[in-house]
C-alpha cells in the first residue's frame, strides 16, 4: 500500500511569518513530488514540483525533498492571509497513479 | 481558453438510486483522471483515461462504479446503486500529455449527496 502522510493541522502563523509544511511517503520508489494548493469549496491547483533531492524555490515557495528520508516539505515565506488554504502533498510512482495525502490546513493570521 | 467542466455542479440523490456525472476536459488534451475526495481527505484516484488507449481503473472502489470515455471527448461516470459512502466530491483532472505531471488541471468538481 503506498501512503502519503500529511498533518492534517491545523497549522496558523502570523502574517509574514514562515509556514512549514511536511509530508512523507511510503514507497522509495517514488519518483515525483507535488504541492497543490485547495481554497475551500475549490479545486486543487498546482504550486509547486520537485524531483531531485534538495531544494527549489518559486517566488515565496521552496519544496525540499530528501528521498532517503522519504521526506517532502514546504516552505511558505512571507506569509499572507491569502495564503490560508489546504496543501496537498501529492507522489507519482510512475504509473498511472498519483497518490495524494490528507492535507494540511493553513490559516495566516493578519 | 476554457478550463475543465463539470456538470452538475451539485447532485442530491437517494440511496439506490442511479447517477451520472460528467467531465468535458480541456480541448487537445489526451489524458483524463476521475479522482474522489471525502470530506476532509485527500483525492482518492478512481480512473484514467489516455487517448484511445484501455483505461486504468484500477482505483474503482467497486462494480458500481463505471466511467467512459470517448477518444479525447467528454468523460462521464457513472455510480449505480448509490450508497451513503458514495458522498463525496468528484473531481475531474486533464492533461496534455500522459501522465500530466506538470500540467493537471482540475475541474470546480461534482458535490454529490446521497441521503
Amino acid at each position: 500500500q503506498k501512503e502519503v502522510e500529511q498533518n492534517s493541522g491545523p497549522l496558523s502563523v502570523p502574517e509574514g511569518a514562515i509556514a512549514s509544511l511536511n509530508c512523507t511517503y511510503s514507497d522509495r520508489g517514488s519518483q515525483s513530488f507535488f504541492w497543490y494548493r485547495q481554497y475551500s469549496g475549490k479545486s486543487p491547483e498546482l504550486i509547486m514540483s520537485i524531483y531531485s533531492n534538495g531544494d527549489k524555490e518559486d517566488g515565496r515557495f521552496t519544496a525540499q525533498l530528501n528521498k532517503a528520508s522519504q521526506y517532502v516539505s514546504l516552505l511558505i515565506r512571507d506569509s499572507q492571509p491569502s495564503d490560508s488554504a489546504t496543501y496537498l502533498c501529492a507522489v507519482h510512482y510512475g504509473g498511472n497513479q498519483f497518490y495524494f495525502g490528507t492535507g494540511t490546513s493553513l490559516t495566516v493570521i493578519p | 481558453g476554457a478550463g475543465v467542466s463539470q456538470s452538475p455542479s451539485n447532485k442530491v440523490t437517494e440511496k439506490g438510486k442511479d447517477v451520472e456525472l460528467r467531465c468535458d476536459p480541456i480541448s487537445g488534451h489526451t489524458a483524463l483522471y476521475w479522482y474522489r475526495q471525502r470530506l476532509g481527505q485527500g483525492l482518492e484516484f478512481l480512473i484514467y483515461f489516455q487517448g484511445n488507449s484501455a483505461p486504468d481503473k484500477s482505483g474503482l472502489p467497486s462494480d458500481r462504479f463505471s466511467a467512459e470515455r470517448t477518444g479525447e471527448s467528454v468523460s462521464t461516470l457513472t455510480i449505480q446503486r448509490t450508497q451513503q459512502e458514495d458522498s463525496a466530491v468528484y473531481l475531474c483532472a486533464s492533461s496534455l500529455e500522459w501522465p500530466g505531471l506538470e500540467s493537471q488541471y482540475f475541474g470546480p468538481g461534482t458535490r454529490l449527496l446521497v441521503l
